[in-house]
C-alpha cells in the first residue's frame, strides 16, 4: 500500500499565483484532513471532509480552498499566495469506521511564497 | 476550547538517558491521547495512544499514562538511542469526527 501521497515534495510560488497541492490515499478512509505545520505553532487544521461530497473548515482555512469529489483524492488549492502562506504541508486520513482513530499522515509539501 | 501544552525544545540528551517530555491537556470532555512522532524530512506517525483514565500506552519502548486528575499524558523512554531523534507532538482527540487538537511539537536530539 502507498498509505498517503502528497505532490509535490517542494513548490516556490510568486505572491499572486495559484497552485494546487495533491494528496491521495488508497486506505478507503473516510476522514482526510489538511494541516499546515509553522515553527513554534505545531499543526492547525485547515480544512476537513468526512466523506466525498463533503467538506468543512478547520482552524485557519482563510486562503485555501478544498473539494472530495472522490474518497481517494482531497485537493487543497491555494487561490492567490501570499507569503504568509509560507509552511509546510500535510495532508493526513483515518478511518471513521475502524474507532482506532490513527491519522496516517503524507509526506509533506515544502511551499515558500516569494 | 481544547488545547495541549508541550514542553519547549529542544531537549538535548545522551545515549541511554531517561527521557521525559512533559505534555498537559485542556478539553471540554473526556478525550483519548496520542503522541505522534515527526523523524526529519518526514510526515508524522502515531507513536502511542489512551483511550481512558490510567491507560498506558506503549511502543518501541515508549510509554505515557492517560492521568485524568492532573490533565496530563507524559511521554518517557528508559534509555534513548540516537535513532530516536525527532520531533514529538502530543495531541488530543475529542468527538467522533477525528478533528485532532496538537501541541507544538517538542525536538528530541540524542547525542552518542
Amino acid at each position: 500500500n502507498a498509505g498517503v501521497t502528497q505532490t509535490p515534495k517542494f513548490q516556490v510560488l510568486k505572491t499572486g499565483q495559484s497552485m494546487t497541492l495533491q494528496c491521495a490515499q488508497d486506505m478507503n478512509h473516510e476522514y482526510m484532513s489538511w494541516y499546515r505545520q509553522d515553527p513554534g505553532m505545531g499543526l492547525r487544521l485547515i480544512h476537513y471532509s468526512v466523506g466525498a461530497g463533503i467538506t468543512d473548515q478547520g482552524e485557519v482555512p482563510n486562503g485555501y480552498n478544498v473539494s472530495r469529489s472522490t474518497t481517494e483524492d482531497f485537493p487543497l488549492r491555494l487561490l492567490s499566495a501570499a507569503p504568509s502562506q509560507t509552511s509546510v504541508y500535510f495532508c493526513a486520513s483515518s478511518s471513521l469506521s475502524s474507532g482506532s482513530n490513527e491519522q496516517f499522515f503524507g509526506p509533506g509539501t515544502r511551499l515558500t511564497v516569494l | 476550547g481544547n488545547s495541549v501544552t508541550q514542553m519547549e525544545g529542544p531537549v538535548t540528551l545522551s545515549e541511554e538517558a531517561f527521557l521525559t517530555i512533559n505534555c498537559t491537556y485542556t478539553a471540554t470532555g473526556y478525550p483519548s491521547l496520542f503522541w505522534y512522532v515527526q523523524y526529519p524530512g518526514e510526515g508524522l506517525q502515531l507513536l502511542l495512544k489512551a483511550t481512558k483514565a490510567d491507560d498506558k500506552g506503549s511502543n518501541k519502548g515508549f510509554e505515557a499514562t492517560y492521568r485524568k486528575e492532573t490533565t496530563s499524558f507524559h511521554l518517557e523512554k528508559g534509555s534513548v538511542q540516537v535513532s530516536d531523534s525527532a520531533v514529538y507532538f502530543c495531541a488530543l482527540l475529542i468527538g467522533g469526527y477525528q478533528k485532532v487538537t496538537f501541541g507544538t511539537g517538542t525536538k528530541l536530539q540524542v547525542i552518542p
